[in-house]
Formats: C-alpha cells, structure tokens, sequence
C-alpha cells in the first residue's frame, strides 16, 4: 500500500463542473502539498497546507489532519486545468508523493 | 528573481556514457532536493543535500548514482554508465529552510529530461 494514495487516477469533466481530488496518506507529515503538472513536464506549487483550508482563484485546498485525508477542488472547471494533480506530503524533510489525478476538462 | 533553473532541458546519452544534471536553487535557497519520475510512475525521492553536505540520500540507487552542492556553483547529480533504466524526468527543488514553517515549501524546477539510448 502507498504512504500517499490518490482518488480518482483518472477523471473527465465538461467545462464549468466542480471538480474534487482525494489524497489520503498514511505517514506523519509536516505539510501537504498540492501540485499541478502539464503536458511537457513542468511542476508547479498550487498549495502547501499543515491545517486547515486555503483558497486560490477557482482552487481550494482543505485538509483534515486527524483524518489524514486532503481533498482539491476547482470550481467552474476550465479546459486550461487539464493535466496531472499531484498531492505530496512533508515526512522529514522529504517529499512522498501520490502517482496523481489526470484531469480533462472538455469545452 | 528568478526560479530553480535546470540544465540541460534535454539530455540524450548512450549505454555507458556519464550524466551530468545541474541545478541552480532560487536565490537566497540553501536546500536543494532531487526526485526522479520514470516513464508513467509518480515521483520518488532520490536526495537532500544543503550546501556541502549531504543530508538524506536514502532514495538514490546505490551504485553510479551521486549528488554534490558545494559551496560555489550549482547542485549536480551525476550518473554514471547509464542504463536504459535510468531515461526518466529528474526534477531539482530548493527551499529556504528545513522543517516545519513556510520558509520550507519547495519550489521545482523545470526538470531535466534524460533519454537513454
């Protein structure tokens, strides 16, 4: 079993749905973080949580440290966030990361 | 100010052949962290180093694998006789500090991208 899974692997959506991301993970952590990464390969930091809920645009990020659980969720979906959603968390100074959420957003 | 920068963008090497892949950290970033996709899988930790030190290599293969950050000049991780195996996304990111607060989160760079011929 992962240290860090991820729900659903794969996930389709006509533009303007809601979308939610599941990460749960198993280890200790320091932080959680939620990361996006395109078609070509670049990563970028979309949040870093230790509690709590963070609001970015049409992004939100919430996490339950007691559940071990953190969800993401994009509001009015858009075809520009097709591409993979990454949750990783802090354990040490290391990050374990979840194999990803591939997301398509259709017009 | 600029990002993590990574290079080469793209790297082919044959069967044998040294890898070099370097990273520059943002300004002002003294942790520098390498993670390693291979082809469909997730990301995995490979090592942590600060400046001349090596702090948590437990991720990197123990063999034709090393890391450096010296005190002048850029992160390197170096592969030697490379492997088909060894073709994969190698991702750089730094952070200001260590442990718990934001000075911790990690910033990517854009990665470097190693073909094995």
């Amino acid at each position: 079993k992962n240290e860090v899974e991820q729900s659903p692997q794969n996930l389709t959506a006509q533009e303007g749905e809601f979308i939610t991301i599941n990460c749960s993970y198993s280890v200790g952590i320091s932080a959680l973080h939620w990361l996006q990464q395109h078609p070509g390969g670049g990563i970028v930091s979309l949040f870093m949580l230790s509690s709590g809920k963070k609001k970015h645009g049409r992004l939100i990020a919430t996490i339950n440290i007691q559940e071990k659980h953190s969800s993401l969720h994009i509001t009015a979906s858009h075809p520009r966030d097709s591409a993979v959603y990454i949750c990783a968390v802090r354990n040490t100074d290391k990050l374990i990361f979840g194999t990803g959420t591939r997301l398509q957003v259709f017009p | 100010n600029a990002g993590v920068m990574q290079n080469p963008r793209h790297l082919v090497r044959r069967r044998g052949q040294e890898a070099r892949l370097r990273c520059s950290p943002m300004k002002g970033h003294s942790h520098v962290y390498w993670y390693r996709q291979l082809p469909e899988e997730g990301l995995k930790f490979m090592v942590y180093l600060q400046k001349e030190n090596i702090i948590d290599e437990s991720g990197m293969p123990k063999e034709r694998f090393s890391a450096e950050f010296p005190k002048e000049g850029p992160s390197i991780l170096r592969i030697q006789q490379v492997v088909r195996g060894d073709s994969a996304a190698y991702f750089c990111a730094s952070s200001w500090t260590s442990g718990g607060g934001r000075g911790n989160e990690q910033f990517f760079g854009p990665g470097t991208r190693l073909t094995v011929l």
